[in-house]
């Protein structure tokens, strides 16, 4: 089975611009999580949704960043504008009732801002 | 959500068994144990939970107390592949917040 796919594995990008990271979940999971890992704050969770629904998006650190899930199998965080102190790994990981509240990450997104 | 307590590292020779203690003395009735791991940054790895009883599967055994305030996971025969670090992780039945704290860097030697 595929797991959990994020994209673009690796991003470089300058101070300003937009970036977008993408998600596809697991098949069948119904719930979404985006978290962030820097060194400094280790990894932090962003938002999740339940069923394409934002349930929590207090750990989101500015209106610089938005996620969103259309639909069952996508979704999106974006940044915009980006800055050097963005710079970190994002990961995306999905859930199920079926899964046991057990959640499956991605292999993360590693971006650099500069 | 409790909050977990770690040894910040720990070092196992390899094919020794690895014990990995957490402490979460102020967990609820509600509120399961989780073990995860994360190898040099790639997506953390789920490797078990558990409620109450001691738990095992192909990855690991879970021991939790009887009084549930602290839980070891246990790494039977460690090997090089194991080195990584190891999140405990208590989180309320029917919630999917995970914490995770700063968890214990585990170094499996040759």
């Amino acid at each position: 089975d595929a797991g959990v796919i994020q994209s673009p594995r690796h991003e470089v990008t300058e101070m300003g611009q937009e970036v977008t990271l993408r998600c596809k979940p697991i098949s069948g999971h119904n719930s979404l999580f985006w978290y962030r890992q820097t060194m400094m704050r280790g990894l932090e969770l962003l938002i999740y949704f339940n069923n394409n629904v934002p349930i929590d998006d207090s750990g989101m650190p500015e209106d610089r960043f938005s996620a969103k899930m259309p639909n069952a199998s996508f979704s999106t965080l974006k940044i915009q504008p980006s800055e050097p102190r963005d710079s970190a790994v994002y990961f995306c990981a999905s859930s199920s009732w079926a899964s046991g509240n057990t959640i499956y990450f991605g292999e993360g997104s590693w971006l650099t801002v500069v | 959500d409790a909050k977990t307590t770690q040894p910040p590292s720990m070092d196992c020779a390899e094919g020794r068994a690895a014990n990995l203690p957490c402490n979460h003395s102020t967990i609820s009735g509600n509120e399961y144990v989780y073990w995860y791991r994360q190898i040099h940054s790639q997506g953390p790895q789920y490797i078990i939970h558990g409620l109450k009883n001691n738990e095992t599967n192909e990855m690991a055994s879970l021991i939790i107390t009887e009084d549930r305030k602290s839980s070891t996971l246990i790494l039977p025969h460690a090997t090089l592949r194991d080195t990584a670090v190891y999140y405990c992780i208590v989180l309320t039945s029917g919630t999917y917040k995970y914490i995770f704290g700063t968890g214990t860097r585990l170094k499996v030697l040759a």
